[in-house]
């Protein structure tokens, strides 16, 4: 059983849609990530949140929209995607944002933009 | 921006081998170093956290060290088993805000 678990897994959209990607951590941390894997690059992160509140936003395109309704779950909703936003977006959590605590990440959801 | 290095991108090794690879990051504002193993369709999992310089980490067969100094750690595995087949990530931390990753190390190890 995993302690970060993110919904949907697969998730097929065209440029149009718009779609969420959902996350819950059930280990009480205070901090929520999603970062994003393409190809062939490092882990890119997008977004953190501490206590509900973005304390990190990597200049990251306004299609993607995250929200942080309470410190256990995080949302990312997207709309009017590209078809290069394809890539695995992972959610993680961790203790505290900035001291370097363990991060523990979801299983992933692999978005394509058709 | 923080560069995070890590070498080699892939390493194909025998089981029993023994292997190692890098991760090279920034020597100054060092707060903290991690290592992760990531195994296909899994999710990331955490190894290591190491902050202090000359730290030496170990896990069953795998080690890290690391030299805050010149910006390096070292993650070793000694006699590599299929099941160590995975992509290795470090990532390093500031103390002032989320962590950097590298591109990680692919390893595969053939039976």
């Amino acid at each position: 059983e995993t302690g970060v678990t993110q919904t949907p897994r697969h998730l097929v959209m065209g440029m149009t849609n718009k779609k969420s990607l959902k996350c819950e951590q059930h280990l009480g941390h205070n901090a929520m990530y999603w970062y994003k894997q393409s190809a062939k690059k490092p882990l890119e992160l997008m977004f953190v949140y501490s206590l509900e509140e973005r304390v990190e936003n990597n200049s990251v395109p306004s299609r993607f929209s995250p929200e942080c309704p309470n410190s256990s779950h995080l949302f990312l909703h997207l709309h009017t995607l590209q078809p290069e936003d394809s890539a695995l977006y992972l959610c993680a959590s961790s203790q505290d944002w900035k001291s370097g605590n363990t991060i523990y990440f979801g299983e992933g959801s692999w978005l394509t933009v058709v | 921006i923080l560069n995070v290095e890590q070498s080699p991108q892939s390493l194909h090794v025998q089981e029993g081998d023994s292997t190692n690879f890098t991760c090279s990051f920034p020597s100054s504002n060092f707060y903290a170093l991690h290592w992760y193993r990531w195994e296909t369709a899994k999710s990331p999992e955490a190894l290591f956290v190491m902050t202090l310089n000359g730290d030496e980490k170990k896990k069953g067969r795998i080690s890290a060290t690391l030299n805050t100094k010149e910006g390096y750690s070292y993650l070793y595995i000694k006699g590599s088993q299929p099941e160590d087949s995975a992509t290795y990530l470090c990532a390093f931390n500031t103390g002032r805000r989320a962590l950097t990753f590298g591109s990680g190390t692919r390893l595969q190890v053939q039976p």
